[in-house]
């Protein structure tokens, strides 16, 4: 059964900065295209940025700048590194895959919470 | 970008009745680049629909979905207690980003 782990969240004050990471199991990264959506509490789910398979990255407004996606196929491991954390950014951060035809994200995982507060 | 509205924001039905779930979209939408997602409390999302019409893995035909252009359903016939989710359409442009809509509660009683 295809598996994507979340991993690195936590607690982090305001300016602060995290590193998610996303473990795939037997390959399941590799040939994705690898999404990070987060939900904040009690709300709906928001696209925070995508890494094509040949790395290509796009990250949504309110993360640009602040936010870098990286992926390595080797490791079938995907990251988000996260600067300049602020309130709003709290959320449960999920890792989905897509198969890269861009028309439905298949592979979820069980997401990581980040809490930015002092 | 690409704004997606859902309606209604919340439905309430009885097992085995028909629930229909609209997505419009604020610009067009590609010929096949809308999602339906299923989510139930304390879950992580689902694949419910994916290509507009086509169900993911593991989906009951009861769930079934249409539309083009900027308009979009997701019907779920003879709903059952455990179809009661939050349920989330989103969209994939040409480009990112891909949106989501803000989703609609669907209360089995």
């Amino acid at each position: 059964e295809v598996q994507l782990v979340e991993s690195g969240g936590g607690l982090v004050q305001p300016g602060g900065s995290l590193r998610l990471s996303c473990a795939g199991s037997a390959s399941t990264i590799r040939d994705k295209y690898m999404n990070w959506v987060r939900q904040a509490p009690g709300k709906g789910l928001e696209w925070v940025s995508v890494i094509y398979s040949g790395g290509q990255t796009y990250y949504a407004d309110p993360v640009k700048g602040r936010f870098t996606i990286s992926r390595d196929d080797a490791k079938d491991t995907m990251y988000l590194q996260m600067d300049s954390l602020r309130a709003e950014d709290t959320a449960v951060y999920y890792c989905v895959g897509d198969p890269g035809i861009r028309n439905g994200m298949d592979v979820w995982g069980q997401g990581t919470t980040v809490t930015v507060s002092s | 970008e690409n704004v997606l509205t859902q309606s209604p924001g919340t439905l309430s039905l009885s097992p085995g009745e028909r629930a229909t779930l609209s997505c419009r979209a604020s610009q067009g939408v590609g010929a096949t680049n809308l999602a339906w997602y299923q989510q139930k409390p304390g879950q992580a999302p689902r694949l419910l629909i994916y290509g507009i019409f086509n169900r993911g893995a593991g989906i009951p035909d009861r769930f079934s979905a249409s539309g083009s252009g900027a308009d979009f359903t997701l019907t779920i016939s003879r709903l059952e207690p455990e179809d009661s989710a939050v349920y989330y359409c989103q969209q994939f442009g040409s480009s990112p980003p891909d949106t989501f809509g803000q989703g609609t509660t669907l209360e089995i009683k």
